[in-house]
C-alpha cells in the first residue's frame, strides 16, 4: 500500500531556532500534500496544501512566514518551523493522496515537536 | 470553525458490543471518509461515502450520509479491544478537496 515517511518523529529545539520536517511518498508521486497540526486529544487543523513546484495554500490564520513549506519534488514537502517559541510545540502530521482528488489521504506517523 | 462537531467525544463499551459515533458538518461536500488514529500515531483511512450515496459497510463497519441534515454515522459491530483508538470524520470539499476534519471521537473498548 501507500506508504508516507514523515521524518522526523519527534524533535525537541530551543526557542528562536528553526525545526524542518520531511515528507517522503515512498511509492507513489503527490503532486499535492497537506500539512496538518495536532494538539493533544484535538481535533487536525489544517494548515496549509502544499503544491509540487509552485507556493503552497495557507488556512486563514497560519502565518506562511512562520511555517515555510517547500514542495520542490514530486514525492517530497518539507515543513520548517522558523524561530519557533514554545506556543508551536505540537504534533505535526503530513498527508498526501495516491490518486485523483476524490480519494483518500495517506498520513505520515507525526512529529512530535517541543519547543523549550 | 474549520471543524465539525462529532458525538459523543469519548465512548467506553466491552468487547462485542456495537459503538456509534456520530459526525456533523458544516459545507457542501464531495464525500465524507472516516478515519482512526492510534495514540501518538498518524491517521488510517477507513471508508469513504460519497455525496450521492447513503450507506457503505466494509467489514465490520457501517456508515451512513444524510446530507439534507448534512450528518453522518459509524458504526463499529462486535467491537475488540484492538478497536480502541479515536476515530475521525473528515469532510471533503474544495478544488483539492482538502480534507477538514472533525472533532474526533475516542473509542475505549474493554475486554
Amino acid at each position: 500500500g501507500a506508504v508516507v515517511s514523515q521524518h522526523p518523529s519527534r524533535v525537541i529545539c530551543k526557542s528562536g531556532t528553526s525545526v524542518k520536517i520531511e515528507c517522503r511518498s515512498l511509492d507513489f508521486q503527490a503532486t499535492t500534500m497537506f500539512w496538518y497540526r495536532q494538539f493533544p486529544k484535538k481535533s487536525l487543523m489544517l494548515m496549509a496544501t502544499s503544491n509540487e513546484g509552485s507556493k503552497a495554500t495557507y488556512e486563514q490564520g497560519v502565518e506562511k512566514d512562520k511555517f515555510l513549506i517547500n514542495h520542490a519534488s514530486l514525492t517530497l514537502s518539507t515543513l520548517t518551523v522558523t524561530s519557533a517559541h514554545p506556543e508551536d510545540s505540537s504534533f505535526y502530521i503530513c498527508s498526501a493522496r495516491t490518486g485523483g482528488n476524490d480519494s483518500p489521504l495517506h498520513f505520515g506517523n507525526g512529529t512530535r515537536l517541543t519547543v523549550t | 470553525s474549520q471543524q465539525g462537531e462529532e458525538d459523543p467525544q469519548a465512548l467506553s463499551i466491552q468487547e462485542g458490543e456495537n459503538a456509534t459515533m456520530n459526525c456533523s458538518y458544516k459545507t457542501s461536500i464531495n464525500n465524507l471518509q472516516w478515519y482512526r488514529q492510534n495514540s501518538g500515531r498518524g491517521l488510517v483511512h477507513l471508508i469513504l461515502i460519497r455525496s450521492n450515496e447513503r450507506e457503505k459497510h466494509s467489514g465490520r463497519l457501517r456508515v451512513t450520509l444524510d446530507t439534507s441534515k448534512k450528518s453522518s454515522s459509524l458504526l463499529i459491530t462486535a467491537s475488540r479491544a484492538a478497536d480502541t483508538a479515536s476515530y475521525f470524520c473528515a469532510a471533503s470539499s474544495g478544488g483539492y478537496n482538502k480534507l477538514i476534519f472533525g472533532a474526533g471521537t475516542r473509542l475505549a473498548v474493554h475486554p
